[in-house]
């Protein structure tokens, strides 16, 4: 089955960005999205479409992906940014997620 | 304004089952896919499958065939998931996910607020 790999965690300082990456076999040829779950909270579509932002997701957030890699990237993190992150993408009409990243504001 | 609201906490014994509900509001029901999503305590998401909410054909992803079953009922713009023959590693939460975009591309845009099912004697 298809699998997408996270780092487990990524630690950014105030105001830095922070990249998160999703390994994917020829994850370049799908589309990916990300999502944004905080502890207590149902997760929140931060990114479509691999570069897509959703209305009312800040610019500090944007999306790239080609080969076998999407990336996530968070510039100028905030501390409200601390949270769980997850890609996804499909594979033969299933779906697939991410194994998740923690992202820490340190 | 598009809302997912679903059914409160269960609290089920093994061998039991359990029915999760959905209920949309502020966009065509029709219109859009529903998918639903485990998330076990302290895990990451895994992706149940989605209903046709058009046709209400079901698909189901591995390991949730036979014990999960998807529904609709469209004439209150709700979509239901049971779970038959409830086990402990059932003990999860679990959320509705609207689908939007097409094939290839689907993403979730907007999710219920998730139900907490725990299995136990």
């Amino acid at each position: 089955s298809y699998e997408l790999t996270q780092p487990p965690s990524v630690s950014v300082s105030p105001g830095q960005t922070a990249s998160i990456t999703c390994s994917g076999d020829k994850l370049g040829d799908k589309y990916s999205c990300w999502y944004q779950q905080k502890p207590g909270q149902s997760p929140v579509l931060v990114i479509y479409q691999d570069t897509k932002r959703p209305s009312g997701i800040p610019e500090r957030f944007s999306g790239s992906n080609s080969g076998n890699t999407a990336t996530l990237t968070i510039s100028g993190t905030q501390a409200m940014d601390e949270a769980d992150y997850y890609c996804q993408a499909w594979d033969s009409s299933t779906g697939v997620f991410g194994t998740g990243t923690k992202v820490t504001v340190l | 304004q598009v809302q997912l609201v679903q059914s409160g906490s269960e609290l089920k014994k093994p061998g039991a089952s359990v029915k999760v509900s959905c209920k949309a509001s502020g966009y065509t029901f029709t219109n859009y896919a529903m998918n639903w999503v485990r998330q076990a305590p302290g895990q990451g998401l895994e992706w149940m499958g989605w209903i046709n909410t058009n046709t209400g054909n079901p698909t189901y992803a591995q390991g949730f065939t036979g014990r999960f079953v998807f529904s609709l009922d469209t004439s209150v713009s709700t979509a239901d998931l049971q779970i038959s023959s409830l086990k402990a590693e059932d003990t999860a939460v679990y959320y509705c996910a609207r689908g939007s975009g097409s094939t290839g591309g689907v993403y979730f845009d907007f999710w219920g607020q998730g139900t907490l099912v725990t299995v136990s004697s």
